[in-house]
């Protein structure tokens, strides 16, 4: 069954430094988001991507924040300097063509730690 | 975003029917109503949906009221990897838009 990807599993950084969070979604998906819960709290929006362009985002996504799809497969998250607020898991998802259910897949997130 | 209310908590006996209920009562007509889940560690899983009928897939079912203003999922034999936190999110049929989640209702499986 095909799945969202994400790496690494696991990323600690240093407080101020930049990381990228890399998805791959399911292939023939075309939107294309960026979630994530901090331990103990809700599941939050961040980004929704389609058509190669940002077509929403929360008041989370600030400018520290972007996101591309550099190619035809992945879909990634940047953080230019991390703050210790940042330290949370991360989830890609994906949903298939537009119309329809809008049935989201996720990936199993990346654990970011902020020291 | 139309608002979903769903117990904090329950907890129910291995291997029994699972009933879990969410109210949302300001549903529009274009909503889906849209269940997900989050084992722990895990990232949210689909796990079904539905408009104005009754569904079934191999997962669980859904029962939608008939003024659609809540819904019920049920999981028919729960096993310990049921175990998890459950939401109930609408959708509008228009678009393919942010998924709003809220506490949702975390299930606790006694063996």
């Amino acid at each position: 069954e095909p799945e969202v990807t994400q790496t690494p599993s696991h990323q600690v950084t240093q407080m101020g430094q930049e990381v990228i969070l890399r998805c791959v979604p399911i292939s023939n998906h075309l939107y294309f988001y960026w979630y994530r819960q901090i331990l103990g709290q809700k599941v939050e929006f961040l980004v929704s991507f389609y058509n190669n362009e940002i077509s929403e985002k929360s008041e989370i996504f600030d400018d520290q924040f972007s996101v591309e799809r550099p190619d035809g497969s992945n879909f990634t998250l940047k953080i230019r300097s991390t703050k210790l607020e940042d330290s949370a898991m991360y989830f890609c998802a994906s949903s298939g063509p537009s119309g329809g259910a809008n049935i989201q897949y996720f990936g199993a997130g990346t654990r970011l730690s902020v020291l | 975003d139309a608002k979903t209310t769903q117990p904090n908590s329950m907890e129910s006996n291995e291997e029994e029917p699972v009933h879990l209920p969410c109210n949302h009562s300001t549903i529009s007509g274009t909503d889906y109503i849209h269940w997900y889940r989050q084992l722990p560690s895990q990232g949210p899983e689909y796990v079904i949906h539905g408009l104005t009928s009754n569904v079934n897939n191999r997962m669980a079912s859904l029962a939608i009221a008939e003024d659609r203003k809540s819904s019920t999922l049920i999981l028919h034999r729960a096993t310990l990897r049921d175990a998890a936190v459950y939401y109930c999110i609408l959708i509008s049929v228009y678009g393919n838009e942010k998924l709003t989640f809220g506490t949702g209702t975390r299930l606790t499986i006694i063996p």
